[in-house]
């Protein structure tokens, strides 16, 4: 156990739906990460939050949005989904914001679009 | 990121040594060597890291070449639990960002 935790753990919803996704940090860290795993892309970085503040973008879809609350969860935000946006969807969190830390991985949300 | 070549699955023995390669040809000075491995339904988890000298923690030991173009993650005693994808990672500086995976080496353990 990461100590990570994300919720849901399956969602099945329609395309053109919007869905959130949330996130609790361990204990401690300030650095909030959101990654996407398909099949096809493998697992690739979508954004990075630090202390509440967005710290870092990756392949983040402009469909796609995020943020961390004054509590330190984060949400991600997934609009008008298409079938490609079923994947799984996982939060890390660390006790900084630089990349050198370890990164400690919630067990993931599984989206599927239909 | 400099990029990393891993072969895409390796099988081993269940309680035997596992040596796991990783090419880093093009590494620059300051890039460290991090593994990570992501077991079945699981999300990724972190083993080990490195700059240039071999490090030893309780899951694993990382050798790396003294030119550091390659490195090896050693799983001394190979058990059932450690069937996972294994990724190598050249981490760059102290900013901000988040990982780039590679397609990573595949471990099957046979009993």
């Amino acid at each position: 156990d990461s100590g990570v935790t994300q919720t849901p753990k399956h969602l099945i919803t329609a395309t053109g739906q919007r869905v959130t996704l949330r996130c609790s940090p361990r204990s401690g860290d300030l650095s909030v990460y959101w990654y996407q795993q398909s099949l096809d892309q493998g697992l690739q970085f979508l954004i990075q939050y630090y202390n509440g503040e967005e710290r870092a973008k990756g392949n983040i879809l402009e469909r796609f949005s995020a943020q961390q609350f004054p509590d330190l969860h984060s949400e991600l935000n997934l609009s008008s989904l298409e079938l490609g946006d079923s994947a799984l969807y996982f939060c890390a969190s660390s006790v900084g914001g630089t990349i050198q830390e370890t990164q400690y991985f919630g067990p993931g949300t599984r989206l599927l679009v239909l | 990121d400099a990029k990393t070549t891993q072969p895409n699955s390796m099988e081993s023995n269940e309680e035997e040594p596992v040596h796991l390669p990783c090419n880093h040809s093009t590494i620059s000075g300051t890039d460290y060597i991090h593994w990570y491995r992501q077991l079945p339904s699981q999300g990724p988890e972190y083993v080990i890291h490195g700059l240039t000298s071999n490090v030893n923690n309780r899951m694993a030991s990382l050798a790396i070449a003294e030119d550091r173009k390659s490195s090896t993650l050693i799983l001394h005693r190979a058990t059932l639990r450690d069937a996972a994808v294994y990724y190598c990672i050249l981490i760059t500086g102290g900013g901000a960002d988040g990982l780039t995976f590679g397609k990573g080496t595949h471990l099957i353990i046979q009993p």
